[in-house]
């Protein structure tokens, strides 16, 4: 059973405009979010985080949006750039990370 | 400084063989892990040690044996491993305080 959910594998965006990606999941005790962006053959980057007593986190062109009741958090990137072609995964606090499946994003020139 | 190091960066293996991957980190963080991505996949905890013990072995096959020398160190060793095991895999760190986890880059392990 899936706790961590991402349900577009992929997301193709013009460059200069915003990429969305969407996160949910179903544990509501889950209390810190994080994304992270991966390149094929290397380990995950951190990008961002947000703690569950926030709704909205912003770091450069990164913004993380949590809508607790919906339990939906959103990850938008501004403008969207080339080198931001990566998978990239959403990830929730349980002690562990608990994952979702990735959404691939492809900048388009 | 929030590097993680690995190395080989890459390795290949038979089954017979018993080789090792290393991970150093010098942010001070007190949990490292273990991780196996395999390709499309989310990374997979393998193990977690905390304050140098081992805290969390997810039903990870004995041939695959962790060990924490040290604060900074992890190491994993391998031994008759299968040709399913082949993957990327991954060492982590992140203040015992903290969720956030930083990885290193992998070490891309092909067992022939």
């Amino acid at each position: 059973d899936q706790q961590v959910k991402q349900n577009s594998p992929s997301l193709s965006v013009q460059e200069g405009r915003i990429s969305i990606l969407n996160c949910d999941y179903t544990n509501s005790m889950f209390d810190y979010f994080l994304w992270y962006k991966k390149y094929p053959a290397e380990g995950p980057t951190f990008l961002i985080s947000i703690s569950s007593i926030k709704d909205k986190n912003e770091d450069g062109r990164f913004t993380v949006f949590l809508n607790k009741s919906a339990k939906h958090l959103s990850l938008h990137i501004v403008p969207s750039q080339p080198g931001d072609s990566a998978v990239y995964f959403c990830a929730a606090s349980d002690h562990q990370l608990i994952w979702g499946a990735g959404t691939k994003l492809i900048i388009k020139p | 400084d929030t590097e993680v190091t690995q190395t080989p960066k890459h390795l290949v293996m038979g089954m017979t063989n018993k080789k090792s991957l290393k991970c150093e980190q010098h942010m001070g963080h007190r949990a490292m892990y273990w991780y196996k991505q395999k390709a499309k996949k989310p990374p997979e905890l393998m193990f977690v040690y905390s304050y140098e013990k081992l805290s969390i072995n997810e039903s990870v096959p004995s041939r695959f044996s962790p060990e924490c020398p040290n604060s900074s160190l992890l190491n994993l060793h391998l031994h008759a491993l299968q040709p399913e095991d082949s993957a990327l895999y991954l060492c982590a760190s992140s203040d015992s305080q903290r969720p956030t986890q930083y990885f290193g880059p992998g070490t891309r392990l092909t067992v022939l």
